[in-house]
């Protein structure tokens, strides 16, 4: 069964201090792995990824994707109080002739002041 | 470009009535997901339209969930009766193909269902 895993489940930290959130996967046909970030309700999209090594990056956010060892991962630096969020990975992929995406659970992150 | 839309933002029913739920997704999106969430998890799918026809249904609880996509734009999703396990996030998304077999995926703000 194609799964999507994260950890931790759970973070705190102080705002300044860099964060990785990891994102494992084992899913048939695998295409792409999407990073959204989740305030209140709607998820937001943050990055696309569809190669290995090749990293994306926006502002003090960075995700790259390996591949081969079947994860990723979303770093923050200098966290901001504004960076508190559910952070969720989905994998797409095709399947059954259409294109699905299964999500992770989520890591929660709380930067506090 | 505009994004998702959907209504009501919030919903507060009791158990065993009915309820429905409305998404316009982003224009020229041929596939359309409803998502559900639960507190603490991550979507779930309940049913993802190409067009006006259902590629997915399987985790749709059909003995209470229906969904239609009329002319292939605009969708709603329905729950009747509801019971108490129903109150959760429901999400709707659209995607888009960015290159070859990639398709992007955008979301609505979701509807919070609350079920008293």
């Amino acid at each position: 069964e194609d799964k999507v895993v994260q950890s931790p489940l759970s973070l705190v930290v102080h705002e300044g201090d860099t964060v990785t959130l990891n994102c494992s996967y084992e899913v048939t046909n695998f295409r792409s792995l999407l990073w959204y970030k989740q305030e209140k309700k709607a998820p937001t999209f943050l990055f696309m990824l569809t190669s290995s090594g090749i990293e994306k990056k926006s502002g003090r956010l960075s995700s790259i994707l390996d591949k081969k060892e079947l994860f990723s991962i979303l770093n923050i630096t200098a966290t901001q109080t504004g960076d508190s969020a559910v952070y969720l990975c989905a994998s797409g992929a095709w399947g059954s002739g259409t294109y699905k995406y299964i999500f992770g659970t989520g890591t929660r992150l709380k930067v506090l002041a | 470009e505009a994004g998702v839309a959907q209504s009501p933002r919030y919903k507060i029913i009791e158990k065993r009535q009915s309820v429905a739920f409305w998404c316009n997704p982003i224009s020229g999106h041929a596939t359309l997901y409803w998502y559900q969430q639960i507190l603490g998890q991550g979507p779930k799918l309940l049913i993802q339209f190409q067009n006006n026809g259902v590629v997915d249904d399987s985790q749709l609880p059909k003995d209470r969930f229906s969904a239609e996509r009329l002319k292939g734009v605009d969708s709603t999703l329905k729950i009747q009766p509801a019971k108490l396990e129903d109150s959760a996030v429901y999400l709707c998304a659209s995607s888009t193909r960015t290159s070859g077999s990639i398709y992007e995926q955008f979301f609505g703000p979701g509807t919070r269902l609350t079920v008293l």
